[in-house]
């Protein structure tokens, strides 16, 4: 099973509100990433979980909350976000940061389609 | 600093061989990837290669790497109106960040 799920598929919200978005893996991994992707344009990393540990944040606004209840889930939670964060959040997988001599693949999702009105 | 450079559209005749180039400015890279996109979905891995080798075949798919050079190509023998997609290549760089590029837009003219 090479499957990341995410949840949901859409996500139409308001400039007050506050949501979530979650991503399920169930291979096993220990590493966990976010992704923003802006059409047309490659996916850009905004958090990287280690061992259910924040292990980079790429300089993210604070709107954006991630979480790591446990290893098989990852969570980003969205306050008083702006249209402009409009985009495809796609979260990933992989078996572990460290090196070595192992691809590392990442494992990526279908994605969550954002829009901010 | 860490940069991955592609063209942005490619077009071919179905039944053609398509060859999508990459290049990159990391020489400590360890592995470099190609990725898939369809239209509203998330990225599928294709194939990966590691810095050592210099091919790597996978039924339709030959990934070239010149170290040297820096670059990488993905060829897709054959290419069926379904390989139309992004392509982005990228690359495992510092702090095992996995650096991409733009993305080529493959489209396979029937």
């Amino acid at each position: 099973d090479t499957e990341v799920t995410q949840t949901p598929k859409h996500l139409v919200m308001g400039m007050t509100n506050k949501k979530s978005l979650k991503c399920e893996q169930h291979m096993g991994h220990r590493a966990m990433y976010w992704y923003k992707q802006k059409a047309k344009k490659p996916p850009e990393l905004m958090f990287v979980y280690s061992y259910e540990k924040l292990s980079i944040n790429e300089s993210v606004p604070s709107r954006f909350s991630p979480e790591c209840p446990n290893s098989s889930l990852l969570n980003l939670h969205l306050h008083a976000l702006q249209p402009e964060d409009s985009a495809l959040y796609l979260c990933a997988s992989s078996q572990d940061r460290a090196s070595g001599d192992r691809a590392d693949t990442q494992y990526f999702g279908p994605g969550t389609r954002l829009t901010v009105l | 600093g860490e940069d991955v450079e592609q063209s942005l559209f490619l077009s071919v005749r179905e039944g053609d061989s398509s060859v999508i180039n990459c290049t990159y400015t990391d020489s400590s890279s360890t592995y470099l990837y190609w990725y898939k996109q369809e239209p509203g979905a998330g990225l599928q891995l294709l194939t990966y290669i590691f810095s050592n080798m210099d091919m790597k075949q996978d039924q339709r798919l030959t990934v070239l790497l010149n170290k040297k050079d820096k670059h990488l190509s993905l060829r897709i023998a054959d290419t069926q109106t379904g390989d139309s997609a992004i392509y982005f290549c990228a690359e495992r760089g510092s702090y095992d960040k996995v650096i991409f590029g733009p993305g080529t837009s493959l489209s396979v003219i029937p």
